[in-house]
């Protein structure tokens, strides 16, 4: 049972390089999200699907793309890396609709330098 | 703007009393609120939850206390036992989304 899966764990980026999170779940769940966090601010949505296809923007969106092509992945895309991107990242998954568990990755620490 | 907050950064109690986490909140529009815990280099995992039509929601140690008037949650563990040494985060979400609104979380340190 592997519930959602972020890989990498750790990487180091340049400024101006891009890179993709994959974040993939296996529970069949239809809403998937990507936050950031960050020391002395909690958790902060990036962007969400409610659906293969289907996705949108949260709070803090700029610098990051996303594309939901199947129900089970939600890869998360820096375009190009920038210091203020240094944080720890978490995908999360859950059935749609208020009220069901939303189950979050063991996280991806991502350091641009 | 900081629509959910956690104004005690850290808090620590003996093993065996009460731990009391507080959370604010500025959107009235959030009708849904939860608390996950994070122990390091883990993700949060989901603890308890209440919606706002309810004022307190009890599962085992831990119970919940929303105060809409005063735009006020509060978790409650009792007792406190070492292993709930971790991070609390408190959460909400409106309007019948999803999305959460975290606040800035609480270091919980339980003492033997």
């Amino acid at each position: 049972n592997a519930g959602v899966t972020q890989t990498p764990k750790f990487q180091v980026l340049k400024t101006g390089q891009s890179m993709t999170l994959q974040c993939a779940q296996d529970m069949n769940h239809e809403y998937m999200s990507w936050y950031r966090q960050d020391p002395g601010m909690g958790l902060r949505l990036i962007h969400y699907s409610v659906g293969a296809g289907i996705t949108d923007q949260g709070e803090v969106p700029n610098g990051y793309n996303v594309s939901r092509s199947t129900t089970e992945d939600f890869p998360l895309r820096l375009l190009s890396a920038a210091p203020s991107q240094t944080s720890v990242y978490f995908c999360a998954s859950s059935y749609f609709g208020v009220g069901n568990t939303i189950y979050f990755g063991e996280g991806s620490w991502l350091t641009v330098v | 703007d900081q629509q959910v907050k956690q104004n005690s950064p850290s808090l620590s109690v003996q093993e065996g009393r009460i731990s009391i986490l507080n959370c604010d909140y500025t959107n009235s529009m959030f009708d849904y609120f939860l608390w996950y815990k994070k122990y390091p280099a883990e993700g949060p995992t989901f603890l308890i939850s209440i919606s706002s039509i309810k004022d307190k929601n009890e599962d085992g140690r831990f119970t919940v206390f929303l105060n809409k008037s005063a735009k006020h949650l509060s978790l409650h563990i009792v007792p406190s036992q070492p292993g709930d040494s971790a991070v609390y985060f408190c959460a909400a979400s409106g309007q019948g989304a999803q999305k959460l609104v975290f606040g800035q979380g609480t270091r919980l340190t339980i003492n033997p």
